[in-house]
């Protein structure tokens, strides 16, 4: 199965807008789904299929999909936001799940 | 509520075994599929197993494959991972998940130490 590989950390100026990407083979065909995890907490579905958020998610949370490279953008990033960031994905039903590295969110 | 909530954690010595079980309330859980996710301290995302809705395919990672094993129960509404021949890079926190369209439900995670 293919990898997926983020970026270590990005940060963020409070208010402005943040891309985080997640790139692997496994994005050109199969959704890719995001996690925010705060430290000492469970992770938190945020994205799931490229582009849906779950209720209870805020608006400010969207993603896309290009090729190869999946997005998880925050318009408007909020100090709440700073957290880890995972992505992801499987090459299908029966395959393994795969992660990203994961990408620390730093909100200045 | 909807929840999950893993127990079985503590410390083994390395070659030992341990029995995670991760109990579902508040959800119809014989109509998920379910997973488990590790996470060594400090460190990111790992996952583990996944199992189907009534148990008849597993899969895993090739890193404990041969040695762990995912089970449910579905009429005690419990998911298990009997862990066998335990390494110390083994050492991490253990989450269960639902998966519906992604791991939408987690449990907050039981704590394997592999140590001598």
């Amino acid at each position: 199965s293919s990898e997926l590989t983020q970026d270590p950390a990005v940060s963020v100026a409070l208010g402005q807008t943040v891309r985080i990407t997640c790139q692997g083979d496994s994005l050109r065909s199969y959704h890719a789904t995001w996690y925010q995890q705060k430290p000492g907490q469970a992770p938190v579905l945020v994205i799931y299929g490229t582009n849906n958020r779950p209720s209870g998610i805020p608006d400010r949370f969207s993603g896309s999909s290009s090729g190869n490279t999946a997005s998880l953008t925050i318009t408007g990033a909020q100090a709440e936001d700073e957290a880890d960031y995972y992505c992801d994905s499987r090459d299908s039903n029966d395959d393994p799940l795969i992660f990203g590295g994961g990408t620390k969110l730093f909100v200045l | 509520d909807v929840q999950l909530v893993e127990s079985g954690g503590g410390l083994v010595q390395p070659g030992g075994s341990l029995r995670l079980s991760c109990a579902a309330s508040g959800f119809t859980f014989s109509s998920y599929w379910m997973h488990w996710v590790r996470q060594a301290p400090g460190k990111g995302l790992v996952w583990v197993s996944r199992i189907n809705v009534d148990g008849s395919s597993t899969i895993y990672a090739d890193s404990v494959k041969g040695r762990f094993t995912t089970s449910r129960d579905n009429a005690k509404n419990t998911l298990y991972l009997q862990m066998n021949s335990l390494k110390v890079e083994d050492t991490a926190v253990y989450y269960c998940a639902r998966d519906p369209y992604g791991l939408d439900l987690w449990g907050r995670g039981a704590l394997v130490t592999v140590s001598s």
